[in-house]
C-alpha cells in the first residue's frame, strides 16, 4: 500500500542554518504531496503542497519540489528561525483524499 | 472564519470504560475525517464522512469504535470499551471537497485520551 518515509529526528540546528528534511513516498498512482507542521500545543497546519510532478510548493520561506523520478518531496528552508521549532509531517493523498502521514520529524532551532 | 472545534481537549479514563469525542467542522465543509495519532507516530485515518455518509472506515476497529455524523455537520467518535492501546490524540479534520480533486484538510486541536 501507499506509504511515506521521512527522516528521523530530532533535527537540531542553530538559527539561520539551512534546513533539509527528507521525505520519500510509495504510491500506486500519482498522489498529491503535503507538508504539515505541528507547533507545540497546537493542531496540525498545512505548510505547503504540490499536486503533480515538478510542482514546487512554498510557504513562509519553506519549499519542497515534487520529484516523481526519485519519489521524493524534501522540505527545505534557507535560514531557520527559533520560531520554526515544531514537528513536521510529510503526507500524501490519492483519489479519496485520505492522508497518509510519515512519522514526523522534530526540528529544534537554538539561538 | 471559525476553525474545526473539538471537545474535550483532554480525557483520562480507565480501561474498559467508554468515552466520546465531539467535532464541529468548518461551516460548509462536506467532508469530515477522524484520525488517531499515537505518540511518536503520524496520524492514521480512522473514518471519513462525506456529508452524513461513510466514505472510508477500513481502519476503524469496529468492535469497539463507532462514529456518526448526523445531519452532515457535527460528528461524534465513541470508544467502548477502551483499551490501553487506545491512548492517543484523536484529531478531527474537515475539507470542502465534494467530488474529485484534492482539497486542503483543516485540523482541529485534537483530544488527548489517556487510558489507565
Amino acid at each position: 500500500g501507499d506509504s511515506v518515509t521521512q527522516m528521523e529526528g530530532p533535527v537540531t540546528l542553530s538559527e539561520e542554518a539551512f534546513l533539509t528534511i527528507n521525505c520519500t513516498y510509495t504510491a500506486t498512482g500519482y498522489p498529491s504531496l503535503f507538508w504539515y507542521v505541528q507547533y507545540p500545543g497546537e493542531g496540525l497546519q498545512l505548510l505547503l503542497k504540490a499536486t503533480k510532478a515538478d510542482d514546487k510548493g512554498s510557504n513562509k520561506g519553506f519549499e519542497a519540489t515534487y520529484r516523481k523520478e526519485t519519489t521524493s518531496f524534501h522540505l527545505e528552508k534557507g535560514s531557520v528561525q527559533v520560531s520554526d521549532s515544531a514537528v513536521y509531517f510529510c503526507a500524501l493523498s490519492e483519489r479519496t483524499d485520505k492522508l497518509i502521514f510519515g512519522t514526523g520529524t522534530r526540528l529544534q532551532v537554538f539561538p | 472564519e471559525a476553525g474545526v472545534a473539538q471537545s474535550p481537549r483532554y480525557k483520562i479514563i480507565e480501561k474498559r470504560q467508554s468515552v466520546a469525542f465531539w467535532c464541529n467542522p468548518i461551516s460548509g465543509h462536506a467532508t469530515l475525517y477522524w484520525y488517531q495519532q499515537i505518540l511518536g507516530q503520524g496520524p492514521k485515518l480512522l473514518i471519513q464522512f462525506q456529508n452524513n455518509g461513510v466514505v472510508d472506515d477500513s481502519q476503524l476497529p469496529k468492535d469497539r469504535f463507532s462514529a456518526e455524523r448526523l445531519k452532515g455537520v457535527d460528528s461524534t467518535l465513541k470508544i467502548q470499551p477502551a483499551k490501553l492501546e487506545d491512548s492517543a490524540v484523536y484529531l478531527c479534520a474537515s475539507s470542502s471537497r465534494t467530488s474529485g480533486g484534492t482539497d486542503t484538510q483543516y485540523f482541529g486541536p485534537g483530544t488527548r485520551l489517556t487510558v489507565l
